[in-house]
């Protein structure tokens, strides 16, 4: 299984961008690359997903570079409840299910 | 989107009790469902993958004759913790894959345990 290496935690200040990259240098080939958010006391909620180059929603972007050894999510203009964990997996199809890595805890302040 | 309702979203018992919490599918048909632990601030941690109509796959270090699973349906999984004790308390979440959208995996919200 892939391992995936993010920072543990960063902090931020309200209306600035946010880039978390994460590593994962033994991605399978077929694998997508999943981003989840996760408060506390709550199940982790899906953010974006991509294969490579760029993809984008109205909550993030998610970058991949060609060798999709790493990928970093971004966070245009962060609030106060952007606050939360958030979590890199690689994912494929099939029944396997996610290993999830130690996330990145991020604080955005005031 | 595809929904994973739990039930409870808490609950406290004494210690020796049985607890079932349960993991639905609500808008969509899921042949499996992985249960996951996660004790305070740590990851989520994999206890158990739950296949419809066989029986479920244990990660290693987890009791299953603790931790009973049931998948009867291809919307409803159930973790019952049996003979609970105080460092079973932690917060229990399950997962979905959905039949058609195969590498999509919906979380539930939760279910808070804590055992006195």
């Amino acid at each position: 299984l892939a391992k995936t290496t993010q920072p543990i935690s960063m902090d931020s200040y309200e209306g600035q961008e946010v880039n978390i990259t994460c590593s994962h240098n033994n991605i399978a080939t077929n694998d997508y690359i999943t981003w989840y958010q996760q408060f506390p006391s709550q199940g982790p909620r899906f953010i974006i997903q991509g294969y490579k180059t760029k993809v984008t929603n109205e909550v993030a972007s998610l970058f991949i570079p060609a060798d999709r050894k790493s990928s970093t999510l971004s966070l245009p203009r962060v609030s106060l409840s952007d606050t939360a964990v958030y979590y890199c997996l690689p994912e494929g199809t099939g029944r396997r299910a996610l290993t999830f890595g130690s996330g990145t805890r991020l604080q955005v302040q005031p | 989107g595809a929904v994973v309702s739990q039930h409870p979203s808490w609950v406290i018992c004494k210690s020796g009790t049985s607890v079932k919490i349960e993991c639905r599918s609500l808008d969509f048909q899921a042949t499996t469902m992985f249960w996951y632990r996660q004790f305070p601030k740590q990851s989520l941690m994999l206890m158990a993958t739950s296949n419809e109509g066989s029986k479920a796959t244990y990660e290693q270090g987890v009791e299953k004759d603790k931790f009973l699973i049931n998948h009867a349906s291809l919307t409803l999984s159930t973790l019952t913790v049996t003979s609970a004790h105080p460092e079973d308390s932690s917060f229990y979440i399950c997962s979905a894959r959905e039949l058609a959208r195969d590498n999509e995996q919906f979380f539930g919200p939760g279910t808070r345990l804590t055992v006195l």
